[in-house]
């Protein structure tokens, strides 16, 4: 059964910086490219980052170029995202999703239960 | 980026009645390996989403045979042949053919 457990978000001040990490298990991971997708309070979903499965290949929405940075580490089945300068605009549920493809984003196909994180001051 | 328009934004179903919620593209979602990524998802109040309808009309599993996908290009439905009151929530297209991925506004389901 395909599990994704993201970590714990919480309460960020403006420009400051916050690190999820996502537990997969359930599958090969490194066999499949993994995505963030954030959902801000009441609102659609907006996809943020994917990432290859080996690791190589990363992709970021315009919204958070520059400020965030997904990464994987397939040896600890572990995707992360590290946020950077955030924004109050960030304040979302992050969802970690794996897709069906190995080389980019294209299908997801199982989504994690979500993280809050809030930018706040 | 591909934008992708749902409608209707609010959908109030009967029990039993069908439903049909449209999902058009700004671009052709036809990928030049010849297959069209375009998926549905269903997100229930409270919830994550959960994925109906993969590659425009085939069905993941566990997904009731009441729910089906279809279309082409850029015109697609994801219909509901009979609502029942577990179908109640948000529904989204969402494409996969172009960089940047996106996906529909969203359309809530709600029993009349």
């Amino acid at each position: 059964e395909v599990q994704l457990l993201e970590s714990e978000g919480g309460l960020v001040q403006p420009g400051g910086s916050l690190r999820l990490s996502c537990a997969a298990s359930g599958f090969t991971f490194s066999s499949y490219a993994m995505s963030w997708v954030r959902q801000a309070p009441g609102k659609g979903l907006e996809w943020v980052s994917g990432v290859s499965g080996g690791g190589g290949t990363t992709y970021y929405a315009d919204s958070v170029r520059g400020r965030f940075t997904i990464s994987r580490d397939n040896s600890k089945n572990t995707l992360y995202l590290q946020m950077n300068r955030l924004r109050v605009e960030d304040t979302a549920i992050y969802y970690c999703a794996k897709d069906s493809l190995s080389g980019r984003t294209a299908e997801v196909d199982y989504w994690g239960q979500g993280t809050l994180v809030t930018v706040s001051s | 980026d591909v934008v992708m328009t749902q409608s209707p934004l609010s959908l109030p179903v009967t029990l039993g009645q069908p439903a049909s919620i449209s999902c058009r593209s700004s671009q052709s979602l036809v990928h030049i390996d010849g297959k069209t990524y375009l998926s549905w998802f269903q997100q229930r109040p409270g919830q994550s989403p959960r994925r109906l309808i993969y590659k425009v009309s085939n069905r993941d599993s566990g997904v009731p045979d009441r729910f089906s996908g279809s279309g082409s290009g850029t015109d697609f439905t994801l219909q509901i042949s009979r609502v029942e009151a577990e179908d109640v929530g948000v529904y989204y297209c969402m494409q996969g053919t172009h960089w940047q991925v996106t996906f529909g506004q969203g359309t809530k389901l709600e029993i009349k």
